[in-house]
């Protein structure tokens, strides 16, 4: 699977929109995107993936730019709730089947 | 649904002493994994099975960490004997061919 690069912390706002960046330059043909965040003590929680159209639902956005070498999850109106572990992880689902490889991502703080 | 659950929450140990933990995936998921994460590592893939069998168990530290599969709707990771380097918090998760992954909330490992 390709590997991604994401800051190691960001601040926010509360209220404001949290815009998280992800570069995967090497990311092939047939992976998709995926954004999972870890609240802290509990398990990983997925929130959204994508191929190389944006996508939306009812937790966040996905913009992946055209040539698919980077991606930004947006947090439209971010919570105190929100403060965790962003992490972004190129998979693809041939070969190794399934599995997530988990690099460091990126802490999100919210503030008041 | 209750999701993936785990259990224990919490296991404190004797070094030497067998430690065994223990999933329940989700029903209807063929696919179950076993992360660990520690301040050192992050979160790291240990196993993954497929309708019950083991795939890929290149993650697996030694050969004191054991994992088994016996039905669909539970698995097993046993550690024997424990020692205090496999501290950490353990993560089952399952999914459905090619869905997301879902986790549990963890088993908070300490080796004394």
């Amino acid at each position: 699977d390709a590997k991604t690069t994401q800051p190691t912390s960001m601040d926010c706002a509360e209220g404001r929109a949290a815009n998280l960046p992800c570069n995967h330059s090497t990311i092939s043909g047939n992976e998709y995107v995926y954004w999972y965040r870890q609240i802290h003590s509990q398990g990983p929680q997925y929130i959204i993936h994508g191929l190389k159209n944006n996508e939306t639902n009812e937790m966040a956005s996905l913009i992946i730019t055209e040539d698919r070498k980077s991606s930004t999850l947006i947090l439209p109106h971010a919570t105190l709730r929100d403060t965790a572990v962003y992490y972004c992880i190129v998979r693809g689902l041939t070969g190794g089947g399934n599995k997530l490889t988990f690099g460091t991502g990126t802490q999100l703080k919210v503030e008041l | 649904d209750a999701g993936v659950i785990q259990s224990p929450r919490h296991e404190v140990t004797e070094m030497g002493q067998e430690v065994t933990l223990r999933c329940k995936p989700i029903s209807g998921h063929d696919y179950l994994f076993w992360y660990r994460q520690t301040m050192m590592r992050g979160l790291e893939l240990l196993i993954y099975f497929n309708n019950n069998v083991p795939i890929d168990d290149s993650g697996m530290p030694e050969d004191r960490f054991s994992a088994k599969m016996p039905n669909a709707s539970f698995s097993t990771l046993k550690i024997q004997p424990s020692e205090p380097r496999d501290s950490a918090v353990y993560f089952c998760a399952s999914s459905f061919s090619g869905s997301p992954l879902h986790f549990g909330n963890g088993t908070r490992l300490t080796v004394t």
